[in-house]
């Protein structure tokens, strides 16, 4: 089983739409949880964190299930610049390394 | 956020020729630094870790001695390709730590060996 798991999509909504993103980790010792944004050709940035209780900033919201051991990210009022791969990250306390998911790949349509 | 760069953005070389890509951190001293290759349609896979000061930890299946990697300050990590193929040719990502364990990305450098 893969460490971190993620659908890679493609996820094609259209705008306006609400679409939610899990990712699954398989390492119960996992601390620390990202959504990171990549755009074609370009280098990843960091959208949010996913704390304990879960955050939202705007129309992003992350959640974490510990018990089921996944991460998920919820966006709401889907824009075509929402359009990316979504790559969820996975970090063990006290290892100085994360893991990336492969990706899920979000198209909002006009 | 934090600012990464990195350099060269893209280039081309021979077969059997070496290459050196730059990694800085321009607004912040990098606790470590990491380097990533991407394949197209395929994950961030990391190749090594990098501490300022000490040798760089590399994954497995990651030769050393080819991708020879040297971090002489806390804002400046280099990736040296030596005697690159074109199996080699790939995106390289830098990433920098700063605070906590989010990473900050260079934009990368598209290495084609031709």
């Amino acid at each position: 089983r893969k460490e971190v798991e993620q659908d890679p999509g493609p996820f094609n909504v259209p705008e306006g739409a609400t679409v939610a993103f899990n990712c699954t980790y398989s390492n119960s010792a996992s601390q620390s949880f990202f959504w990171y944004r990549q755009d074609c050709r370009k280098e990843p940035k960091l959208l949010m964190s996913v704390y304990s209780s879960g955050n939202e900033d705007g129309r992003f919201t992350a959640q974490l299930n510990r018990a089921s051991q996944y991460i998920s990210l919820l966006i709401r009022d889907s824009k075509l610049s929402d359009s990316a791969t979504y790559l969820c990250v996975v970090n063990m306390e006290g290892y100085q390394k994360v893991t990336f998911g492969t990706g899920t790949k979000l198209q909002v349509i006009p | 956020g934090a600012v990464v760069s990195q350099h060269p953005s893209r280039v081309i070389c021979k077969s059997g020729t070496s290459v050196k890509i730059e990694c800085r951190s321009l607004d912040f001293q990098a606790t470590t630094m990491f380097w990533y290759r991407q394949f197209p349609k395929q994950s961030l896979m990391l190749m090594a870790t990098s501490n300022e000061g000490s040798k760089a930890t590399y994954e497995q299946g990651v030769e050393k001695d080819k991708f020879l990697i040297n971090h002489a300050s806390l804002t400046l990590s280099t990736l040296t390709v030596t005697s690159a193929h074109p199996e080699d040719s790939s995106f390289y990502i830098c990433s920098a730590r700063w605070q906590g364990l989010e990473q900050y990305f260079g934009p990368g450098t598209r290495l084609t060996v031709t």
